[in-house]
């Protein structure tokens, strides 16, 4: 069945330093792709998607390619801030599927 | 507008109440849904309304109820709730092709007491 595997952390983070979340994913078929975030309190914002391989995804500063050889979406952003902390979720959706599937979440903390 | 609406934003509940939560969207989706949300987890689906029907429940028990009264609106009844229900409740929309992305409320902080 379709899934999405990502690190889980909690990751800790000075300010300005470069921030990887690695999102893996099982799927049939060509899945969109998408990190979603969520700050304290608050619901779901998508921030970013790529519909297609080798598509890049990018918004406020943060960045994921679509490699469908190696079935990944790593979210990437040169250098965070104390505003980025939050929970991160990878998510995947099918043509053929009508649910979106989340991973697990990782948790960011942003240290000054 | 990529915005979705959701009241109350909290809401304190006895086992015995009935209470409604309520979303609204205008961004013209034919698709909405209703997730639970515990702390730190990912969100679970409950229900899907597709053009006001339903069209996925997800085995939710009973004492949650959706309703779709027309296109920019979904509401879930809340009746004798258990105090396991307490979490954040989140509404979403999404353009009805599969593969779309959802877009969500801020979500309602139910507890049940």
């Amino acid at each position: 069945g379709n899934s999405v595997t990502q690190m889980e952390g909690p990751v800790t983070l000075s300010e300005e330093a470069f921030l990887t979340i690695n999102c893996t994913y099982t799927a049939t078929g060509y899945p969109s792709l998408f990190w979603y975030v969520q700050y304290p309190g608050e619901g779901l914002q998508l921030l970013l998607k790529a519909t297609k391989a080798d598509d890049k995804g990018s918004n406020k500063g943060f960045e994921a390619t679509y490699r469908k050889e190696t079935t990944s979406f790593h979210l990437e952003k040169g250098s965070v801030q104390v505003s980025d902390s939050a929970v991160y979720f990878c998510a995947l959706s099918t043509r053929s599927y009508d649910k979106v599937i989340f991973g697990p979440g990782t948790s960011l903390s942003v240290i000054p | 507008d990529t915005e979705v609406t959701q009241t109350p934003k909290h809401l304190v509940m006895g086992m015995t109440n009935k209470k409604s939560l309520k979303c609204e969207q205008h961004m013209g989706h034919r698709a909405m849904y209703w997730y639970k949300q515990k702390a730190k987890k990912p969100p679970e689906l409950m229900f899907v309304y597709s053009y006001e029907k339903l069209s996925i429940n997800e085995s939710v028990p009973s004492r949650f109820s959706p309703e779709c009264p027309n296109s920019s609106l979904l509401n879930l009844h809340l009746h004798a709730l258990q105090p396991e229900d307490s979490a954040l409740y989140l509404c979403a929309s999404s353009q009805l092709f599969r593969g779309r992305e959802q877009y969500f409320g801020p979500g309602t902080r139910l507890t049940v007491t």
